[in-house]
């Protein structure tokens, strides 16, 4: 059964600071890796994807893939208080069609 | 405006009742997917149709049925034969173009009485 795993938190960051989210996958086949963020009774909007080894970054967001060692990570900069949400992390699965979602990480950014 | 949108936002279903929640998308999407998500959990997928008039079952298929006659909508109908439909039904699509992107509609609410 392949897996995506993630702590669920929360993870607590005073405003202003660095947010790190991490996600550990179990397909070593995998080639798409994406985030989304999802605020609490609404669905999931992407924030950024990644297909290659190492950063991509996009405003605040900076997502980070290791495919050896099968982790990708999100850093959200300079934190505010609207970021306060779950973050899913989402890896293609056994076809390209098809996406497995980890439980997601919730942040909470600390006025 | 394009986007993906879901009916009824919220739905209240009595046991034994089967009830359909609308998905419909002008993105001209190829490819639709239904997931549920429950409290505290990911997304979990019930169904996918890559193309019209051919769809897939996902990790969750029992107590569900869907239909896609149009490459614009993908409704999904829960039945009664599923035990614990109370949760949040999301549909998303996809272009089969642009690599995996999904993007999802607004949700609906399924709770049964």
């Amino acid at each position: 059964q392949k897996e995506v795993e993630q702590n669920s938190g929360p993870l607590s960051v005073p405003e202003g600071a660095i947010a790190s989210l991490n996600c550990t996958y179990s397909d070593r086949g995998s080639q798409s890796f994406f985030w989304y963020r999802q605020y609490s009774g609404k669905s999931p909007e992407l924030i950024m994807f990644i297909y290659s080894n190492g950063d991509k970054e996009d405003g605040r967001f900076t997502a980070q893939l290791n495919k050896a060692s099968q982790y990708v990570s999100l850093l959200i900069r300079d934190s505010q208080p609207s970021d306060s949400a779950t973050y899913l992390c989402a890896v293609n699965g056994d076809s390209s069609y098809k996406l497995i979602f980890g439980s997601g990480t919730r942040l909470l950014v600390r006025p | 405006d394009g986007g993906i949108t879901q009916s009824p936002k919220y739905l209240f279903r009595k046991e034994g009742q089967n009830v359909t929640l609308s998905c419909e998308q002008n993105l001209n999407h190829d490819a639709m997917y239904w997931y549920r998500q429950d409290p505290g959990q990911g997304l979990r997928l019930i169904y996918y149709s890559q193309i019209v008039n051919d769809f897939q079952k996902g990790d969750i298929a029992e107590g569900y049925s869907v239909s896609r006659e149009k490459k614009e909508s993908f409704p999904l109908t829960v039945t009664s034969a599923q035990k614990n439909p109370t949760a949040f039904y999301l549909c998303a699509s996809r272009t089969g173009q642009t690599a995996d992107t999904q993007y999802f509609g607004p949700g609906t609410r399924l709770t049964v009485l």
